[in-house]
């Protein structure tokens, strides 16, 4: 069984851009949630969707959004790019109920200049 | 507000010298405790999921149990293939997300 796999696995900007990054989850997995992981905070988390709807968002702001689509696979955006916004971004996918195991994808590594 | 705690923050052993790993938690009602490892530069692995206090699971050199406070992640002779980061999580409810994780410990296996 493929596992889940995200696009692309590095990028560079600069400040001000806009970057989106997609994630392709499990087969059969209806839940994508998304975490931004930096070494001084660990994983935060983004938000989630489920079955194209988002179900729950973290403490971030609005320039951080998403969208899942029919076939599960979901994009996040970031628009107006921060230096802070430099940091390995995960996408994990589970079948959707809160006991589920979440199993992630090797991440995208934005460095914001 | 739901909180998970690990220690130590990084730990180095010799190679064979067993040790365990803490993740300490307070949350209404678990739902479950969720291991993971993560390697530098990489999405975290899931290895564990615990669901009832009293409840042990085992993977190869690794052991995690799990109380109504804490789980411990026991590690038996390890190799220096074991080094990584050990994540543990819990899953809840509401704006903090639908999984929280603790900051790791940082294990290093030396030769």
């Amino acid at each position: 069984k493929a596992g889940v796999t995200q696009t692309p696995r590095y990028l560079i900007k600069t400040r001000g851009q806009q970057v989106t990054l997609s994630c392709s989850p499990i087969s059969g997995h209806r839940s994508v949630s998304w975490y931004q992981q930096t070494p001084g905070q660990g994983l935060q988390f983004l938000f989630e969707y489920f079955s194209e709807t988002q179900r729950n968002k973290g403490n971030f702001p609005g320039r951080f959004s998403g969208r899942q689509f029919s076939n599960s696979r979901s994009e996040m955006n970031v628009s107006t790019l921060e230096l802070g916004d430099s940091a390995l971004y995960l996408c994990a996918s589970s079948f959707g109920f809160i006991d589920n195991e979440q199993f992630f994808g090797p991440g995208t590594r934005l460095t914001v200049l | 507000e739901d909180q998970v705690t690990q220690s130590p923050e990084a730990l180095r052993l010799q190679e064979g010298e067993s040790s365990s790993l803490n993740c300490s938690y307070t949350v209404s009602g678990l739902r479950g405790l969720f291991w993971y490892r993560q390697d530098p530069g990489k999405g975290p692995e899931f290895l564990f999921t615990l669901y009832s206090a009293g409840e042990e699971k085992e993977k190869e050199r690794l052991k995690a149990t799990l109380t109504k406070k804490e789980s411990f992640l026991h590690i038996t002779a390890p190799k220096p293939e074991d080094s990584a980061t050990y994540l543990c999580a819990v899953p809840v409810r509401g704006s903090q997300g639908n999984l929280i994780f603790g900051k790791g410990t940082k294990l290093s296996v030396k030769p």
